[in-house]
């Protein structure tokens, strides 16, 4: 099974309340990402796991946290949503040493 | 730092009609290439993955060569497919080991009858 879970497939939040997106995927795989997604932009990496070191791209810093319990879960974490936060986040997975990523199919947020 | 760069918006074509939608790209390093599809309401899924010069891969009837000389990896089917209407990200991977993608913007095909 080469499939990445996300939920919710569609959220709604208020401007400064919190936002817990949510990820798994049971391929064993060591590393696991979250993009950012807006309309006619790129994805953009917004941090991964490889195993349970967290890295965070240095512009979104402080604005996302995420926790992985486990080898199969990982979350990404808003602590305060704002407009600007309104988008589609992908998860991805992958194996040390195999370039290729294994997407879910997305969140869409919408911040209101 | 590291960039892609695709053939912008939305591309109508003919079904029957061939497909060329482009990549190019500036890395510091030799870059992996990617071309991922992704379909409405689905996950992007791997299409075509090009890792040494001079080897075409193919998949679907899609194909992809990757030439460093033009930093290009433009994606080509000789023959569109209504099913092949999607959403086209092409996106490199550095050799640093990190492995993390730098993404384009991404492609939407749309292939009518």
């Amino acid at each position: 099974d080469t499939t990445v879970k996300q939920n919710p497939r569609y959220k709604l939040a208020r401007v400064g309340k919190p936002v817990n997106l949510i990820c798994s995927q049971t391929m064993n795989h060591d590393t696991m990402y979250w993009y950012q997604k807006k309309p006619n932009q790129a994805p953009k990496l917004l941090l991964f796991y490889y195993d349970k070191i967290l890295n965070r791209e240095a512009d979104t810093f402080e604005k996302f946290q995420s926790s992985r319990p486990n080898n199969s879960f990982c979350s990404l974490y808003i602590g305060s949503a704002g407009l600007e936060y309104s988008a589609m986040y992908l998860c991805a997975s992958s194996r040390l040493g195999h370039y290729e990523q294994y997407f879910g199919p997305g969140t869409r947020l919408t911040v209101l | 730092g590291d960039s892609v760069t695709q053939t912008e918006g939305l591309v109508t074509l003919t079904e029957g009609l061939p497909v060329m939608l482009n990549c190019t790209y500036q890395s510091t390093y030799s870059p992996f290439l990617f071309w991922y599809v992704q379909h409405l309401n689905e996950a992007p899924k791997l299409l075509l993955k090009s890792f040494t010069d001079n080897k075409r891969p193919e998949h679907q009837g899609f194909h992809a060569t990757l030439h460093k000389s033009s930093s290009s990896f433009h994606l080509q089917k000789s023959s569109a497919q209504l099913s092949d209407s999607a959403l086209y990200y092409c996106a490199l991977s550095d050799r640093t080991g990190n492995y993390k993608y730098v993404f384009g913007a991404g492609t939407r095909l749309k292939v009518i009858a």
